[in-house]
């Protein structure tokens, strides 16, 4: 099926540096999204992105918190800076938008992201 | 608050039975409820989905039995095989349109032995 990919899959970081996750999404999706997982709890919903621009995102999505899809290439994830607490796996997500009567994420595969 | 629940957290199972797995709800709103597929070293997968307006989805071995007034949801996996080891998300949203927000459950890890 469809694989959306995630550069680079573990990172470990020195708290306060800057941080971008890469996502390579489904080629011909248009709409993108970025989840987090803490550690033994749920993944739970970011931002979502389309045309260039945040659709919505959670209380989750701090101000040190940037995306973006520069010229349709890889769609990032930037933490500038880093603290503790944003030790995770971050999920990128793609999708066509709705059709047929829902939406389906396709999801990579993660990046696990440790800060020191 | 968590808004999707899952239990059990895992669970075995002989090659050949029934495994299922249960999850419930908080919002009354939500109306799309998928279930992931993730192995290791993989992203969650969709399995199977259901619309609250049902109250069963089947999709060959996977079956999906859905209680809207009780905010509930089951996933069945019939003839379990040592394949289908993963862990098992159950999501949730409004399903409104583009852009609607999943909220998961933690996941429970099946276990198939064979």
């Amino acid at each position: 099926g469809p694989k959306v990919l995630q550069i680079p899959s573990h990172q470990i970081i020195d708290m306060g540096q800057m941080v971008t996750l890469n996502c390579d999404p489904v080629s011909n999706h248009l709409y993108f999204y970025w989840y987090k997982q803490i550690l033994g709890q749920q993944m739970e919903f970011l931002v979502n992105f389309y045309n260039g621009k945040v659709m919505e995102k959670s209380k989750l999505f701090k101000d040190q918190f940037s995306v973006e899809r520069p010229d349709g290439s890889y769609f990032t994830l930037k933490i500038q800076p880093t603290a503790l607490e944003d030790s995770a796996v971050y999920f990128c997500a793609s999708s066509l938008g709705f059709t047929g009567g829902a939406e389906t994420l396709y999801f990579g595969s993660g990046t696990r992201l440790t800060v020191l | 608050q968590q808004q999707v629940r899952q239990s059990p957290q895992s669970l075995t199972v002989w090659e050949g039975e029934t495994a299922i797995l249960n999850c419930s709800y908080e919002n009354s709103a939500f109306d799309y409820f998928p279930w992931y597929q993730q192995f290791p070293g993989e992203g969650p997968a969709l399995l199977i989905a259901i619309r609250s307006v049902s109250d069963k989805k089947e999709d060959g071995r996977f079956t999906i039995f859905f209680n809207k007034r009780e905010k509930k949801l089951s996933l069945h996996i019939t003839d379990s095989q040592p394949g289908d080891s993963a862990t098992y998300f159950c999501a949730a949203s409004l399903g409104q349109g583009t852009g609607s927000k999943l909220s998961f459950g933690k996941g429970a890890k099946l276990t198939v032995s064979p």
